[in-house]
């Protein structure tokens, strides 16, 4: 079947310009993660949607930073007023429920490129 | 300080020799812990988990937690050129909405 999917792959844009990245989880899966992967830095938490819960946002870094999940399948993560410290590979995964108990599947990531 | 700490590399072995990979984590309610695998250009994918201590063996792969010591290993045999990837550590807790990922070591095997 289908794995996690996002798009684009990659993205170059300007300082200042708002981006929108698109992640396609695994059908049937309720959860959802958006982590950042920076050189050196590893993989940062970003936001977590689980069902129609409320999503725990506490990994965002600034209020630039947005997502949202319609009808509980795909998702969108925006970046207002991009900076070049932005620039990072920005990977979606999901799960079948909830973290403990089911393995996250990771989409290949977009790499933006703020410049 | 970092929740989970791991050694970045690179690393390069020899075909077939054994490959340890090592991650130490500072948050003693921690009682899940990953190895995922990453190769270039892809996202990663989950090689093992374990739960809370002990040590779980897959074919060439083993994973080790100890929690006296908030440590954990990763050791590959009869490394192979395919194993050339970085590796991540993570861990979690019950009740917790994410993971928590250590920085990747970076690992070549040369034929």
């Amino acid at each position: 079947g289908a794995g996690v999917s996002q798009s684009p792959s990659n993205k170059v844009t300007e300082k200042g310009k708002d981006v929108e990245l698109r992640c396609d989880p695994i059908s049937g899966h309720t959860a959802l993660y958006w982590y950042r992967q920076s050189l050196g830095q590893g993989l940062e938490f970003l936001i977590y949607f689980q069902g129609n819960s409320a999503p725990d946002k506490s990994g965002l870094p600034s209020d630039r930073f947005s997502a949202e999940r319609t009808g509980g399948s795909v998702s969108t993560l925006t970046i207002q007023r991009t900076q070049q410290e932005d620039s990072a590979v920005y990977l979606c995964a999901s799960s079948l429920f909830s973290l403990a108990s089911d393995t996250q599947y990771f989409g290949p990531g977009t790499r933006l490129t703020v410049l | 300080q970092k929740e989970v700490e791991q050694d970045p590399g690179p690393l390069s072995v020899p075909e077939g020799a054994i490959v340890s990979l090592n991650c130490t984590y500072s948050n003693s309610a921690f009682q899940y812990f990953m190895w995922y695998r990453q190769y270039s250009r892809k996202g990663p994918e989950l090689l093992m988990y374990t739960y809370s201590s002990g040590n779980k063996e897959d074919g060439r792969f083993t994973a080790q937690v100890d929690k006296s010591s908030k440590y954990i290993s990763l050791f590959i045999r009869d490394s192979q050129p395919s194993d050339s990837a970085t590796y991540l550590c993570a861990a979690g807790y019950p009740g917790a909405n994410n993971l928590f990922f250590g920085t990747g070591t970076r690992l070549t095997v040369i034929p």
